[in-house]
């Protein structure tokens, strides 16, 4: 079974702060991506990377970045978190186009 | 960008009935997939699709892929109180020069006992 792990299942954190969000597949999967999931706005594609070291932006990069310094970890990175991040963020990977997610961490930005 | 639109939004039925949902799009895809999440959790994989026209069954849930490339139908048969949950639908029209998917916004099923 495929196994996507997250860092934390709920964080709470302060405006301005630096948040680090880890991901961790055991697969040996190729890819790995960064969603949010916002009520009403569905899934939505923050940064995808495709090998180490490798990223792309997806729909919605403002405010974030990614490191990929290892194949089975990719870390998102809030640099100075706001109110409007606050958010479920789920990590995904894949071999080709069958995506496994993580439990997802509940994001809160006070 | 593309969409997938899902319908409907949510569905409100009772145990032992089915359940039919459906994803469409204006563009071709090459790959249909259905994904359930339960509340709070990831989602999760339910089945994926890779030819036209092609029908496939995971125990009580079974998918289709549209012969135009259009659209996807996932159906539940004789529903139970935990298939509650929103239930995604996800296409793939990259042509394998990346491996992103284009997610519909989900439908949400409640299952009254």
């Amino acid at each position: 079974d495929v196994k996507v792990t997250q860092s934390s299942r709920y964080l709470v954190k302060r405006t301005g702060e630096k948040v680090f969000l880890e991901c961790v597949q055991d697969m040996d999967h190729e890819n790995m991506f960064w969603y949010r999931q916002d009520p009403g706005l569905g899934l939505r594609l923050i940064y995808f990377s495709y090998d180490v070291k490798m990223k792309e932006k997806g729909d919605i990069p403002e405010g974030y970045s990614v490191s990929r310094e290892k194949k089975e970890r990719f870390s998102l990175i809030l640099e100075s978190a706001s109110t409007n991040q606050t958010s479920m963020y789920l990590c995904a990977s894949s071999l080709v186009y069958e995506q496994y997610f993580g439990p997802g961490t509940r994001l809160t930005v006070t | 960008g593309q969409q997938l639109n899902q319908s409907p939004q949510s569905m409100f039925i009772q145990e032992g009935e089915d359940v039919s949902m459906n994803c469409t799009s204006s563009s071709i895809f090459n790959t249909w997939l259905w994904y359930k999440q339960d509340p709070g959790e990831g989602p999760v994989l339910l089945i994926a699709l890779y030819k036209a026209g092609e029908l496939t069954s995971n125990g009580r849930l079974t998918a289709q892929f549209g012969i135009t490339r259009k659209d996807s139908f996932l159906n539940i048969s004789a529903s139970i109180p935990s298939d509650v949950g929103i239930y995604f639908c996800a296409g793939e029209n990259s042509g394998g020069s990346n491996y992103k998917l284009t997610f519909g916004k989900g439908t949400l099923l409640t299952v009254n006992p």
